[in-house]
């Protein structure tokens, strides 16, 4: 099993620039979400889906949308970047047993 | 909401030496689990240990073992003999339980080095 697998590994976004960070696990775990953790903090969650067709607001929502179309992927779309969404992302998924996290996303907005 | 506190942002100790990381939290809850997470320069997010909070004994994984007071809301962590390889990031995290989604809460971090 490959675990979480996150795409890109390391990106460098414009202003105003959008991107679709793509998270896929193979563990067919219900439960899926994305974390953002700036320098020298904990990690924040932005969205979370409890199953696919369903997904939620976490604690930092605002600057991006999510979707849930299968049980496998959870993509985190940024529509306008801006600087204060540099920061390193994590795609994460669990089920009563379980939780793995992918390795992450590190992305600078310029 | 819950929310937890890492009131150390680094330590430094020497190998083979014994560190006790601190975390506290808030919470109005019963039922909950508490975590430490590892964080090396990886990335990697790497589970440590686990405690639910119905069991009065203090979970163990090798090297590494809690104190988990609930009535004082306190969960330290504590290394035993550390190692190089210990040093990283540690994180504390909460969890409600039966809350259907498994949101964890996370508190800001404790950068630990082990010296040679």
């Amino acid at each position: 099993n490959a675990g979480v697998t996150q795409t890109p590994k390391f990106r460098i976004l414009k202003i105003g620039q959008s991107m679709t960070l793509q998270c896929t696990q193979d563990m067919n775990h219900n439960y899926m979400y994305w974390y953002r953790q700036d320098p020298g903090m904990g990690l924040k969650l932005i969205y979370y889906s409890v199953g696919a067709g369903i997904t939620d607001k976490g604690e930092v929502p605002n600057g991006y949308n999510v979707s849930r179309s299968t049980t496998e992927d959870f993509p985190l779309r940024l529509e306008l970047a801006a600087p204060s969404q540099t920061s390193v992302y994590f795609c994460a998924s669990s089920d009563s047993a379980a939780r793995s996290f992918g390795s992450g996303t590190r992305l600078t907005v310029v | 909401a819950q929310t937890v506190t890492q009131s150390q942002p680094e330590m430094s100790v020497q190998e083979a030496e014994t560190v006790t990381l601190s975390c506290t939290y808030d919470t109005s809850e019963s039922n909950y689990y508490l975590f430490w997470y590892k964080q090396p320069p990886s990335r990697q997010m790497i589970l440590v240990i686990r405690q639910e909070a119905y069991k009065q004994q203090n979970a163990t994984e090798n090297r590494f073992s809690v104190n988990f007071q609930k009535a004082a809301k306190s969960f330290s962590l504590k290394i035993s003999d550390s190692q190089l390889g210990d040093t990283a990031m540690y994180f504390c995290a909460f969890m409600k339980q039966n809350q259907g989604a498994q949101k964890l809460v996370f508190g800001q971090g404790t950068r630990l080095t082990i010296n040679p």
